[in-house]
């Protein structure tokens, strides 16, 4: 069965610098995509980055950047120059395409950014 | 920019009683998702449709839970009767099309039942 797991439940950094927000999966399928969403306490999920399984190059977005090791069945998420903004609940997320449609979330990493 | 619609944002009930939860998806997207988030988790889908059609209610609560899309555009979910542990964020999202890797969210329907 699919399942998603974020094993830091919360994460500190100071402005400006990267964080590395980590992501495993389990999946049997060989075609799945990747999804990175930010939850800010609003409560909207913002669509982040994503990555599919067959992607050579990992995906980037701005400042966030997908760090996709497949052998090892994970997805962690990169953010530079971290800003006061960014503090939010971030999920992992994945959908097996030859499955159902569904996203699959993790747990959650809860980021907070200090001066 | 467009964007997924949600009502209400907020919604207190009592147990037993009845409440609804409605969305309108961006324009045009065919696939429309209800998802439940309980507060510490990640959220889980309970319906997905296709146009107007259920594509997956595998996790809904039938006994209670009934979702509809008549003209496969806005959806509303309701649950009748609410019970305590229905206490959760109720997240609508939509896509283009099934299988396409850009899933769009709402702000969520917070619910809270007492």
């Amino acid at each position: 069965a699919q399942k998603i797991t974020q094993t830091q439940p919360g994460m500190f950094v100071q402005e400006k610098e990267a964080v590395t927000l980590d992501c495993t999966y389990d999946t049997s399928d060989q075609s799945y995509g990747l999804f990175w969403y930010k939850q800010p306490s609003s409560g909207e999920m913002i669509f982040l980055i994503y990555q599919g399984s067959y992607d050579e190059q990992n995906a980037t977005e701005g400042r966030y950047s997908l760090n996709f090791q497949k052998a090892r069945k994970s997805a962690n998420l990169v953010i530079s120059a971290s800003q006061l903004g960014d503090s939010a609940m971030y999920f992992c997320a994945m959908r097996e395409i030859h499955n159902t449609d569904k996203l699959i979330f993790g747990t959650g990493t809860r980021l907070q950014v200090f001066p | 920019e467009a964007e997924v619609a949600q009502s209400p944002r907020y919604k207190i009930t009592e147990k037993s009683q009845a409440v609804a939860f409605w969305c309108d998806p961006i324009s045009g997207h065919a696939t429309l998702y209800w998802y439940r988030q309980i507060l510490g988790q990640g959220p889980e889908l309970l319906v997905q449709f296709q146009d107007e059609s259920v594509v997956d209610d595998s996790q809904l609560p039938k006994d209670r839970f009934s979702a509809e899309r008549l003209k496969g555009v806005d959806s509303t979910l309701k649950i009748q009767p609410a019970e305590l542990g229905d206490s959760a964020m109720y997240l609508c999202a939509s896509s283009p099309l099934q299988g396409s890797n850009t899933i769009y969210f709402g702000e969520g329907s917070w619910l809270t039942v007492v």
